[in-house]
Parts: C-alpha cells; sequence; structure tokens
C-alpha cells in the first residue's frame, strides 16, 4: 500500500521568513495530493491540493510543487504570520479522492 | 449541509466495556473513512468505503475493531471490547472525489 514520508516534524522559522515542508510518497499510481492544516484541538482543513497532472500551484502566499519522477511534492508558505503556527499534514491519493493516505505532520511555529 | 457529523464528541468509559463512535457523512459523497490521531502515531487510516463498501480495512489494528456502513448516510466505529491503548481522538472524513472533510471528531478515553 501507500507509504507518506514528511519532513521535517518540526519547522521554527521567524515571522515573515519562508517555510518550506516536503513529503514523498511510494505508490505511483497516486494521483491527488492534499494538504490539510491542523490547528491545536481543531479538524484538519484542506488548505491546498494539487493532481497529478500539474507540476505547481499557487494560492497567496502558499503554494506546492509536485515532482511526479522523483514521487515528492512539497508545500511552501511565503511571509510566514503567527497564525500559521499550526500541524500541517501532506496526504496522497488515487482515484481523485480514494484512499487518502497521511504523513506524520510537520508542526510549524512562526516566532513574532 | 452540516458537514461530516460526528458522535459522540467525548466518550470515557472502562477498559473492557464496548464502544461505539457514529459519523454522518455530507450528503453525496461517495468515500467514507475513519482515522484514529495519537501524538505518537498521527493520523492512522483505519478503514474506507466507497459506495457504502468496504474497500480497505489494513488500517484496523486488531478484531476488536469492526466498521459499518449500512447506508450512505451511516457509519459506525466499534470497539469491543476497549482498552486503554484504544485512547485518541477518532476522525470520520468524506469525500466526493477530491477533498476529505473531515468530522469535528470523538476524542475516546479508556480508564
Amino acid at each position: 500500500g501507500e507509504n507518506v514520508e514528511q519532513h521535517p516534524s518540526t519547522l521554527s522559522v521567524q515571522e515573515g521568513d519562508s517555510a518550506v515542508i516536503k513529503c514523498t510518497y511510494s505508490d505511483s499510481a497516486s494521483n491527488y495530493f492534499p494538504w490539510y492544516k491542523q490547528e491545536l484541538g481543531k479538524r484538519p482543513q484542506l488548505i491546498i491540493d494539487i493532481r497529478s497532472n500539474v507540476g505547481e500551484k499557487k494560492d497567496q502566499r502558499i503554494a506546492v510543487t509536485l515532482n511526479k519522477t522523483a514521487k515528492h511534492f512539497s508545500l511552501h508558505i511565503t511571509e510566514t504570520q503567527p497564525e500559521d503556527s499550526a500541524v500541517y499534514f501532506c496526504a496522497a491519493s488515487y482515484n481523485y479522492g480514494q484512499n487518502f493516505v497521511f504523513g506524520p505532520g510537520t508542526r510549524l511555529s512562526v516566532l513574532p | 449541509d452540516a458537514g461530516v457529523i460526528q458522535s459522540p464528541r467525548h466518550e470515557v468509559t472502562e477498559m473492557g466495556q464496548e464502544v461505539t463512535l457514529r459519523c454522518k457523512p455530507i450528503s453525496g459523497h461517495n468515500s467514507l473513512f475513519w482515522y484514529r490521531q495519537t501524538m505518537m502515531r498521527g493520523l492512522e487510516l483505519l478503514i474506507y468505503f466507497n459506495n457504502n463498501v468496504p474497500i480497505d480495512d489494513s488500517g484496523m489494528p486488531e478484531d476488536r475493531f469492526s466498521a459499518k456502513m449500512p447506508n450512505a448516510s451511516f457509519s459506525t466505529l466499534k470497539i469491543q471490547p476497549s482498552e486503554p491503548r484504544d485512547s485518541a481522538v477518532y476522525f470520520c472524513a468524506s469525500s466526493a472525489n477530491t477533498e476529505a472533510f473531515f468530522g469535528q471528531g470523538t476524542r475516546l478515553t479508556v480508564v
């Protein structure tokens, strides 16, 4: 089955700096890669996603890149703000929404 | 739509008791997922259903865990008998071929 790895497990950045989180997946059949943000005590919520036929997607301060050949994808957050502090999970899915397998998460702390 | 609805929000039970967690997915969604979240193991996929049929239950930890989806609007996750190591937050999520929407979760404590 699918296996998703995620690095780093914790990340601290100064407010205004950029943050990058990287994930790798094992199943070449995976074709949908969402990123979720989970604030303390709350449910995970989608922040951005990318399909396998796209190499990069951007939404304001966040962007995701996908390298299908290397089976890795990354989340980039620019101009970080304290409210970006949370746990971020990457996931891989096939058939665009089946069998979501999540990475172990990255705890991002944005220091004022 | 009210989103994915889980009940109860909190459950405290004694070791050995049966626990049933409930989930109502978003209407029209054809996939439903049960996850367990702990600090040590993160978000673990336990089982997922597609069109009410269990597709992959390889994440179910052992025979004490069982899940059903009798219709498109309801699913249960049952633990019998419960053990202290089952203490976790259990999330249900549903999807209509892309984004998975999560419920608020059930925090289970087995003492």
